[in-house]
């Protein structure tokens, strides 16, 4: 899987907690992103970061934030759990921008918030 | 609202039949990748086709866009059981986002 780990690979969390996705990579690649998958609606990027300390927002941002502060390593963080947040979460990177390039994708992090 | 649409949402087929699976999208674009996804696994990585081209073949995957229409397809040809998985298209919307669609969830029967 590309040098993507993920962890953890599954976490259940009650509602009202902090918590903290991590993905790191091997591969030295520039842009990161956080993508979740519900059924019916694909994948929808949360965050992404072109670089160390530079991160942007996507389409589902809300009660999400993110940190980037080495290359290799790109954190999300749910401010305060709720059972809307319970998902699967992707974490992917490219060399390039995205739409350019092809993404490699983590196995993903399976959140039930209860 | 989702950039890419797969169509069908499912589609079951006996092995050695060759599948189908159409994608379409509603703003200009610059290239369309597709995706696979196996159960419980991240995406992989297909094939990217841009505006310019037509078509494009990897080993038993044949993609065609038409920008006209605003849709592509992908082709599988001879599928395998190995082949029953979810496959998705993404399209970018701006500079920094790729959309996916639901995708499409393919079965391939022995």
């Amino acid at each position: 899987d590309a040098g993507i780990t993920q962890s953890p690979r599954h976490k259940v969390t009650e509602t009202g907690t902090p918590v903290t996705l991590r993905c790191h990579q091997t591969e030295n690649h520039r842009y990161m992103y956080w993508y979740r998958q519900d059924p019916g609606h694909g994948l929808r990027l949360i965050h992404y970061s072109y670089g160390v300390k530079d991160t942007d927002k996507g389409e589902v941002s809300d009660g999400y934030s993110v940190s980037r502060s080495k290359t290799e390593d790109f954190l999300l963080t749910l401010e305060s759990a709720t059972s809307s947040q319970t998902s699967v979460y992707f974490c992917a990177i490219s060399e390039n921008r995205g739409e350019n390039t092809e993404a490699f994708f983590g196995q993903g992090t399976r959140l039930t918030v209860v | 609202s989702q950039q890419g649409e797969e169509d069908p949402q499912a589609l079951s087929i006996q092995e050695g039949e060759n599948a189908t699976m159409n994608c379409s999208y509603k703003t200009s674009i610059n290239n369309l990748q597709w995706y696979r996804q196996n159960s419980g696994r991240g995406l992989v990585h297909l094939i990217l086709i841009r505006s310019n081209e037509r078509e494009k073949h990897s080993g038993r995957l044949r993609v065609t866009l038409d920008t006209s229409k605003k849709s592509s397809s992908l082709l599988i040809t001879a599928s395998r059981a190995a082949d029953t998985a979810s496959y998705f298209c993404a399209t970018p919307l701006n500079n920094n986002d790729m959309r996916f669609g639901a995708g499409t969830r393919l079965t391939v029967k022995p």
